[in-house]
Parts: structure tokens; C-alpha cells; sequence
């Protein structure tokens, strides 16, 4: 059955500097896939969207890539704050289906 | 219109009794999908609606879960003989499309004891 799995539970990195968070998908090829931000208590916000045909995208200072040969997903924040703390979560679709298939998200903590 | 709004935001509830939990879509939406999420973990899929008709249910949802979304509107979610494993945040989310960003609500908190 097809699998999610973001690499960290938990990332801790310096305000100023660049957050990487991985994304690996087995047992299928999604056609696109999206990451959202949560925030404790709260559902979860839209960030992104990459489809299987493009390699990067970008919005601000988020850049997330795409590689369905290595079936991952980087997501980036570049020049992080401590306001970019919070959970980033990683949804391609179920297979075969519109529903949305999250992994367990990775919890971003910027330090000041 | 404000988004996606669930109701209520918190229900405590003792084992055994039913909940029904309601999420108003943004309007436009004719995609509709319900999740649950615990502690640590990503929201879990549990349904999905495109206008009224419920067109696919998660195979970990048990018969005690029931939705609806009559009209194509706004939607409930039924827990029957609640369990204390279904303590959990309950999301609903919209979309226009299937393959476009859902918006989700605030989410119900319930707490079986």
C-alpha cells in the first residue's frame, strides 16, 4: 500500500537560516502533491502545490521540488523566522482518488 | 464567507452516547472531506462527498460513523457508541476541485471519558 513518510519529527534550525523537510512516497507515482503548515490547535493552511511535471516551485520565500524519480519531496523555507514554527505537512493524493493522504508532518522549531 | 466553519469547536461527551458534528464548506466548494487527527499524527482520511453523494468512505472507518452532506451543502458527521478511542480532532475540508488545495475548519475537539 502506498506510503508517506517525512524524514524528522522534529527540526530545529537558527532564525536566518534555511529549513529543508523531506518528503518520500513508496508503492505509487501521485500526479501532484501539496504541504500545508499547522499550527497547534489548528487545522491545517494550503502553502503549495507541485505537479509531476514541475520540477520547482516557489512562493515567497517557500520553494518546494518535486522528483518523481527519487519519489520525494523537498519543501524549503529560506531566511526562516520564528514564526515559520510550526508542523509542515506533506499530502499527495490517495492513490486512485482525490482524497488527500498526509504523512505524520515534521515539527519546525526556529530558534531566535 | 470565512471559510470553512466547524461546530462545535470542543465536545466532551461520556462513553457510549452519540455526537454529531457539523461543517459548513465554503460555499462555492462541491467537494467535501472529513478527517481525524491525533496527537502527533497527520489528519487521517475518513470521507469524502462531491455535492451530496458520499463517494468514498476509508475502509479504517467503522459502522458507528456515519456522514451526510444533504442538498450539497453543509455536512454532519454522526459518531454512534462513542469509544475512548475515538477521542481526536475532527476536520472537514473543502475544495473547488479534486485536485486543487482544501481549506480546512478549525477542527472538533472531542474527548470520550
Amino acid at each position: 500500500s502506498q506510503k508517506i513518510e517525512q524524514n524528522s519529527e522534529a527540526l530545529n534550525i537558527q532564525e536566518g537560516k534555511t529549513a529543508t523537510l523531506t518528503c518520500n512516497y513508496t508503492n505509487y507515482s501521485p500526479a501532484y502533491l501539496q504541504w500545508y503548515r499547522q499550527d497547534p490547535g489548528r487545522g491545517p493552511v494550503f502553502l503549495l502545490l507541485i505537479r509531476e511535471n514541475e520540477k520547482e516551485k516557489r512562493k515567497e520565500r517557500l520553494k518546494v521540488t518535486f522528483d518523481t524519480t527519487l519519489k520525494q519531496s523537498l519543501f524549503h523555507i529560506t531566511a526562516s523566522q520564528p514564526a515559520d514554527s510550526a508542523t509542515y505537512l506533506c499530502a499527495p493524493p490517495g492513490a486512485g482518488s482525490y482524497q488527500l493522504t498526509f504523512g505524520k508532518g515534521t515539527k519546525l522549531s526556529v530558534i531566535p | 464567507d470565512t471559510g470553512v466553519s466547524q461546530n462545535p469547536r470542543h465536545k466532551i461527551t461520556k462513553r457510549g452516547q452519540n455526537v454529531t458534528f457539523r461543517c459548513d464548506p465554503i460555499s462555492e466548494h462541491n467537494r467535501l472531506y472529513w478527517y481525524r487527527q491525533t496527537l502527533g499524527q497527520g489528519p487521517e482520511f475518513l470521507t469524502y462527498f462531491q455535492n451530496e453523494a458520499q463517494l468514498e468512505k476509508s475502509r479504517l472507518l467503522s459502522d458507528r460513523f456515519s456522514a451526510e452532506r444533504p442538498k450539497g451543502s453543509f455536512s454532519t458527521l454522526e459518531i454512534q457508541r462513542t469509544e475512548q478511542g475515538d477521542s481526536a480532532m475532527y476536520l472537514c475540508a473543502s475544495s473547488f476541485y479534486g485536485n486543487t488545495e482544501a481549506f480546512f475548519g478549525q477542527g472538533t475537539r472531542l474527548t470520550v471519558v
